[in-house]
């Protein structure tokens, strides 16, 4: 059954911190992996990634796929405390077959 | 540009009552989605749209049906509330399949 992982699912930094969060898949026919921010209500778009080894590059967040290893990285440096949401990995399949992870609450405290 | 509005922002219904959702985008996107949220499980797909008239089914389609008639407006129908239909619903829309999808704030509904 296709799964999305992502871990670790709450994580607490401070302000000027650097964080990684995960996001691993089992997919049947993967097309692409997709990064979303959660604050208090509607997700918004991070990236959108489909090939191994090319960074997304969004200002102080970043993300890397490896389709090899079957996985994703999301890193924001210098975090501030705007930064705090709940992060969405989600995977393209093949068949319009769309899967979210469960989220990594991020709290970052002044 | 209102983006993606969900109506309402609030429900309550009883066991078998029906209700319907209305999602209405205003960026001209082809695609539409239906999602619900709970609690630990991230999003379920439970019906798209690639296009006016179009609809097809998600992850957990059950129990749920939907219509696009207009290209703007995509309504999700519960015809008998459950309990297990608890939950927050989002619409969203995009202008590519998944890519850069627009949300809407979302709809809390619960069924007592």
């Amino acid at each position: 059954e296709d799964k999305v992982v992502q871990s670790p699912l709450s994580l607490v930094v401070h302000e000027g911190d650097t964080v990684t969060l995960n996001c691993s898949y089992e997919v049947t026919n993967f097309r692409s992996l997709l990064w979303y921010k959660q604050e208090k209500k509607a997700p918004t778009f991070l990236f959108m990634l489909t090939s191994s080894g090319i960074e997304k590059k969004s200002g102080r967040l970043s993300s890397i796929l490896d389709k090899k290893e079957l996985f994703s990285i999301l890193n924001i440096t210098a975090t501030q405390t705007g930064d705090s949401a709940v992060y969405l990995c989600a995977v393209e399949a093949a068949g319009n077959d769309m899967r979210f992870g469960a989220g990594t609450r991020l709290t970052v405290k002044p | 540009n209102a983006g993606v509005t969900q109506t309402p922002k609030f429900r309550v219904l009883k066991t078998g009552q029906s209700m319907t959702l209305l999602c209405a985008q205003d960026m001209n996107h082809e695609y539409m989605y239906w999602y619900r949220q709970d609690p630990g499980m991230g999003l379920r797909l439970i019906h798209y749209s690639v296009g006016e008239g179009t609809t097809a089914k998600g992850e957990v389609p059950d129990g749920y049906n939907v219509s696009r008639l207009k290209k703007q407006n995509f309504l999700l129908g519960l015809e008998s509330a459950a309990p297990s239909q608890t939950s927050v619903y989002f619409c969203a829309s995009s202008y590519l399949w998944v890519y850069e999808q627009y949300f809407g704030p979302g709809t809390r509904l619960t069924v007592t």
